[in-house]
């Protein structure tokens, strides 16, 4: 059984980092075709796509983002972490974090967290 | 960056009904086009990817078609529990791009 989840702080300050971490199980990151993304969702709004490791430690981020994101998995601890910097009130979303496989391999981000919501205010 | 842009916004549908949601994208994404359900306060879960292949334990009543730039999901016959938020979500170029979504509603 494939699960995964969120965890981190529900409420930073502007101009704080934020570090949120997806802890999984039922799947490896070490497994040849594995990775695990990011995505947030704004209260209303789209979805979007933040950034993304593979179990060879190649890493893709959003361009309008990549200057703020740094992606890192811990295989021996099933984690992968994200950590946006200087946080803005605009960040606020529902984080998320979903397995996800390469196009020749599988299903894109097929298995989700629940979500965790971070909210930005002083 | 590939823009999916989803028609239309709202559908407004009965139960029964055949629903037709569309994903145009501005650039040629091939075959990599994804669709997702979306429940209020829930995760989305993946129905569909490659155009027209169901996840593990979809219905059989979502299916998908399109190639290059337009897609299409349909679901055949609505049931109460399919009205819900849908997105489409390209992963043919970096970065991974979703539509704006398409809110399914009951009319």
């Amino acid at each position: 059984q494939i699960t995964l989840e969120e965890s981190g702080p529900t409420l930073v300050k502007p101009t704080q980092t934020l570090t949120v971490t997806c802890t999984f199980s039922g799947f490896s990151l070490t497994t040849s075709g594995v990775g695990v993304g990011w995505i947030r969702q704004p209260p209303g709004k789209a979805l979007e796509w933040l950034a993304l490791v593979y179990w060879n430690g190649e890493v893709q981020y959003s361009p309008s983002l990549k200057s703020r994101l740094t992606i890192t998995k811990d295989t021996s601890k099933n984690q992968v972490v994200l950590i946006m910097t200087n946080m803005d009130p605009m960040d606020i979303a529902t984080y998320y974090c979903a397995r996800h496989t390469p196009s020749n391999y599988g299903a894109p981000l097929d298995y989700w967290g629940p979500g965790t919501l971070v909210t930005v205010s002083s | 960056e590939i823009v999916l842009t989803q028609s239309p916004a709202t559908l407004s549908s009965s139960p029964g009904e055949r629903a037709t949601l569309s994903c145009r994208a501005s650039q040629s994404v091939g075959s990599y086009l994804a669709w997702y359900q979306q429940k209020p306060g829930q995760a989305p879960r993946l129905l569909i990817y490659d155009t027209s292949n169901r996840a593990t334990g979809i219905p059989a009543r979502f299916g998908g078609s399109g190639s290059g730039t337009d897609f299409t999901l349909t679901i055949s016959s609505l049931e109460p529990e399919d009205f819900a938020v849908y997105y489409c979500l390209q992963r043919n170029n970096w970065p991974i791009t979703f539509g704006q979504g398409t809110r399914l509603e009951i009319k």
